[in-house]
């Protein structure tokens, strides 16, 4: 079965740094989702990526796909405290399979 | 912008008490799931739900848990009789023909 893995599994910054975050596959995936996460709440969708090669900017988030879709890369730029939480990685080996999500990297971003 | 609600958002229950859990998921989406959540630990899936049948589920999805579309907007998760190994936070999700999965906020399950 499908898994995915997610490095480092936390991470500690000082604010105006930058990160990243690591999701890592097996098999090639369909499509590869970022979602943020505070602490016992909801999930909040970043970004979506499809195709390989891809890469996608929200605000000072960036997220790249690689040629294989087996690797996923999420960065920050200049973090800031709003930034903290647990990141997520899911995806879908192929078009309409439910999803599998990866363990979650926990960001701490200090003022 | 269409969401995913469910209510309630919190719910806490004895052990053996069964319980319902109600998504509405966005108005012309034909694929549902259920997802949970125990604190601290993966997201992981239970079961798909698609034309009025479950499509795929879990191990986790056993005989305790059922699912229904019990009218054009609900889609509900029932647990028969709960354990305190279900305390987590239950996330519903629905998708159209050719998108992306969205997610509800989640209701965190407390069972006691």
């Amino acid at each position: 079965s499908q898994e995915l893995e997610q490095s480092p599994q936390s991470l500690i910054v000082q604010e105006g740094k930058n990160l990243t975050i690591n999701c890592t596959s097996s098999k090639t995936l369909y499509g590869l989702y970022w979602y943020k996460q505070k602490y016992g709440e909801g999930l909040i969708f970043l970004m979506m990526l499809q195709k390989g090669g891809e890469e996608k900017s929200h605000e000072k988030i960036t997220a790249k796909l690689d040629e294989k879709k087996q690797q996923s890369s999420l960065h920050i730029t200049a973090s800031q405290p709003s930034h903290a939480g647990i990141y997520l990685c899911g995806a879908a080996q192929f078009y309409g399979q439910n999803f599998v999500f990866g363990p979650g990297t926990r960001l701490s971003v200090l003022p | 912008e269409p969401e995913v609600t469910q209510t309630p958002s919190h719910q806490v229950t004895q052990m053996g008490q069964e319980v319902i859990l109600r998504c509405v998921p966005i108005s012309n989406h034909l694929y549902f799931y259920w997802y949970r959540q125990i604190l601290g630990q993966k997201v992981e899936f239970l079961v798909s739900f698609y034309n009025n049948e479950i499509s795929e589920k879990s191990e986790i999805f056993d005989d305790q848990f059922s699912v229904e579309r019990p009218d054009g907007s609900n889609f509900t998760l029932k647990i028969r009789s709960t354990k305190l190994e279900d305390s987590a936070m239950y996330f519903c999700a629905s998708r159209g023909r050719r998108e992306t999965q969205y997610f509800g906020p989640g209701t965190r399950l407390l069972v006691l």
